[in-house]
């Protein structure tokens, strides 16, 4: 099966600039998640959905960050405007939904790494 | 708030050696967790998945095991290859939403 697939792999950008990212699932898979990794640390939660719904968002900041997930398949997030400290990899990843979880876990793409200077 | 500690942070062994990473988590309530591979620029490869009701995984050189009354897993490496060298990260899924919280990883570098 196709992996979650990610684009652009790697993006620079001025602070203050906004930048999108784009995330197409695993195919059938209803949970759709966006991380963020700052180098040497572990992947944090920005934003789970499920289906087209936001299941939580608690730490994303909202007053820069923003994500939509299209029709319950492809995702975006943007970042406007963005800061020094927005410099990391966001993954995306995606899951068969709560019980598939369990079972098979979650798969991720291969990450965006975002330098902003 | 669940939080996730993987210990040593980096590793260095000489190839043959096996090896054992640890991960430990303060909430015992989890459904599931995964030990997860990442290459230097690369995205996360899941390795083992144990559900929480499971004590052990097992795939080729590859073994994770879970205590979940102690909050505590282990990944065992048999035979360590300088193929291996990679970053090692452990995460737990919550039961509620089933997002994964992460550790900051374990830096393997198996010497040849």
């Amino acid at each position: 099966e196709a992996g979650v697939a990610q684009s652009p792999r790697y993006k620079i950008i001025e602070k203050r600039q906004s930048v999108a990212f784009w995330c197409n699932p695993i195919s059938g898979h209803a949970t759709l998640y966006w991380y963020q990794q700052i180098l040497g640390q572990g992947p944090k939660l920005l934003i789970q959905f499920q289906n087209n719904g936001v299941v939580d968002d608690s730490q994303l900041p909202k007053d820069r960050f923003s994500a939509e997930r299209l029709k319950g398949v492809d995702s975006t997030l943007k970042i406007q405007p963005a800061k020094l400290e927005d410099s990391a990899v966001y993954l995306c990843a995606s899951s068969l939904g709560r019980e598939g979880q369990a079972r098979r876990g979650a798969f991720f793409g291969q990450g965006t790494r975002l330098t902003v200077v | 708030k669940q939080e996730v500690t993987q210990i040593p942070a980096a590793l260095s062994v000489p190839e043959g050696e096996n090896l054992v990473l640890n991960c430990s988590f303060t909430d015992s309530a989890i459904y599931n967790l995964q030990w997860f591979r990442q290459d230097p620029g690369k995205g996360l490869t899941s390795l083992l998945l144990i559900q929480s009701s499971q004590r052990e995984q097992t795939s080729g050189r590859l073994n994770a095991s879970l205590d979940k009354s102690s909050g505590r897993s282990t990944l065992y490496i048999a035979a360590s290859q300088p193929g291996d060298s990679a970053t090692y990260l452990c995460a737990v899924s919550d039961t509620g939403r089933r997002a994964l919280t992460f550790g900051s990883g374990t830096r393997l570098q198996v010497q040849p």
